[in-house]
């Protein structure tokens, strides 16, 4: 499984967009990336997924350059309860030890 | 309501007792797994199961034991445990391993061994 860095924690100010980059410099030909959301006392919670180019739901979009050696999460316009951990892992779809989650990104949203 | 459900959720116990944490959901998935979440270290995968009788060793199998006797239920057994199983654990399924989008997580199960 590719390996990924992401900053340890941010901060921002609710209203702001949110743009949170990870990097996978040994991505694979056959990897996904997969954006995890977790809440203190919760299990974590999908919120997007790409391969490649840019990915967008009703949540947030997903931002993958050709190289695919990084990718960046952009949460538009946050609110206080967009308060939490963000993950990216990057894996086989159809492996099923896919999820290796890292450390992750500690998001605090200020009023 | 579809949903994932642990118990206990809070067990304090003592090393060498053992304890099986159950995992059920009633969405018919057929993938699931076990994790536990460290400080530090996010969550790291113990075992999971691609189907009925199918399991397979995650990350972090050491000390752990899963059975898969039928698709909504996966029980976690620790046959002996030890402090340094002291952890929250999760479990989640999702209708394939390939569809996280289709991913759900219990609420955890809080271990403390003394």
């Amino acid at each position: 499984l590719a390996k990924t860095t992401q900053p340890i924690s941010m901060d921002s100010y609710e209203g702001q967009e949110v743009n949170i980059t990870c990097s996978h410099n040994n991505i694979a030909t056959n990897d996904y990336i997969t954006w995890y959301q977790q809440f203190p006392s919760q299990g974590p919670r999908f919120i997007i997924q790409g391969y490649k180019t840019k990915v967008t739901n009703e949540v947030a979009s997903l931002f993958i350059p050709a190289d695919r050696k990084s990718s960046t999460l952009s949460l538009p316009r946050v609110s206080l309860s967009d308060t939490a951990v963000y993950y990216c892992l990057v894996g086989e779809v159809y492996a099923g030890n896919m999820l290796t989650f890292g450390g992750g990104t500690r998001l605090m949203v200020k009023p | 309501e579809a949903q994932v459900t642990q118990n206990p959720r809070y067990l304090i116990t003592v090393t060498g007792k053992k304890l099986t944490v159950t995992c059920s959901q009633n969405m018919n998935h057929e993938y699931m797994s076990w994790y536990r979440q460290d400080p530090g270290l996010g969550l790291r995968q113990i075992y999971y199961s691609m189907n009925v009788e199918v399991t397979d060793k995650g990350d972090v199998p050491e000390g752990y034991k899963v059975s898969r006797k039928e698709k909504r239920n996966f029980p976690l057994i620790l046959e002996s445990p030890s402090p340094n199983q002291t952890s929250l654990y999760f479990c989640a399924s999702s209708l394939d391993g390939g569809a996280p989008e289709t991913q759900y997580f219990g609420p955890g199960t809080r271990l403390l061994v003394l």
